[in-house]
């Protein structure tokens, strides 16, 4: 079974901290992805990364910045946290690009 | 514009009962579409995928159909359970290979 799990199910910061967000996955999978759902929105891509080291831009990466150092670690960061940032943030890894892909619980981060 | 419109927002049947979530989208070209149940608390978990040449394909009570002309998807599902209270959240895939997500449906089954 793949696991993807996340650091945090809930998460309080103050405007202009800088939060971290942690993704682990444990079946080796290439693709990464960090979404924002919000209610009546759905999931909207942040970013996502396709190897090591490898990034790209999703639809809204304004406000954020990723890491991925190893294989099986996806990091967001919110470098300065703004109350428009209060959302659930769910990861998510694919073996493909575009295969199915598996979700870990989310994190729920308000910014206050 | 690339858009998937999901229908309707949310739901509410009683136990046992059947019901069909909408999904149409705008989405071109299209490759594929599937549809994720989430539940409260968790990330999505894929139910089915649906191709261009499919038009229906079943997950136990679970039925998706798919009619590629008139860019519509459906998935109903049979005697519902308790724990079928979540949401259903329909994504079309693009020749491009890019995502397009639909907002959801919350539906919530009762005793």
């Amino acid at each position: 079974d793949v696991k993807v799990t996340q650091s945090s199910r809930y998460l309080v910061k103050r405007t202009g901290e800088k939060v971290f967000l942690e993704c682990v996955q444990d079946m080796d999978h290439e693709n990464m992805f960090w979404y924002r759902q919000d209610p009546g929105l759905g999931l909207r891509l942040i970013y996502f990364s396709y190897d090591v080291k490898m990034k790209e831009k999703g639809d809204i990466p304004e406000g954020y910045s990723v890491s991925r150092e190893k294989k099986e670690r996806f990091s967001l960061i919110l470098e300065s946290a703004s109350t428009n940032q209060t959302s659930m943030y769910l990861c998510a890894s694919s073996l493909g690009a575009y295969n199915e892909q598996f979700f870990g619980p989310g994190t729920r981060l308000t910014v206050l | 514009k690339n858009q998937v419109e999901q229908s309707p927002q949310s739901l509410i049947i009683l136990e046992g009962k059947n019901c069909t979530l909408q999904c149409n989208y705008t989405v071109s070209p299209f490759s594929n579409l599937r549809w994720y149940k989430q539940d409260t608390g968790r990330g999505p978990v894929s139910l089915t995928i649906m191709t261009f040449s499919e038009n229906t394909k079943s997950n136990g009570r679970y039925t998706a159909t798919l009619d590629a002309d008139t860019k519509q998807s459906s998935l109903h599902i049979t005697a519902s359970q308790l724990s079928d209270s979540a949401s259903y959240i329909c994504v079309v895939k693009d020749g491009g290979n890019k995502l397009v997500f639909g907002a959801g449906t919350i539906l919530r089954v009762k005793s």
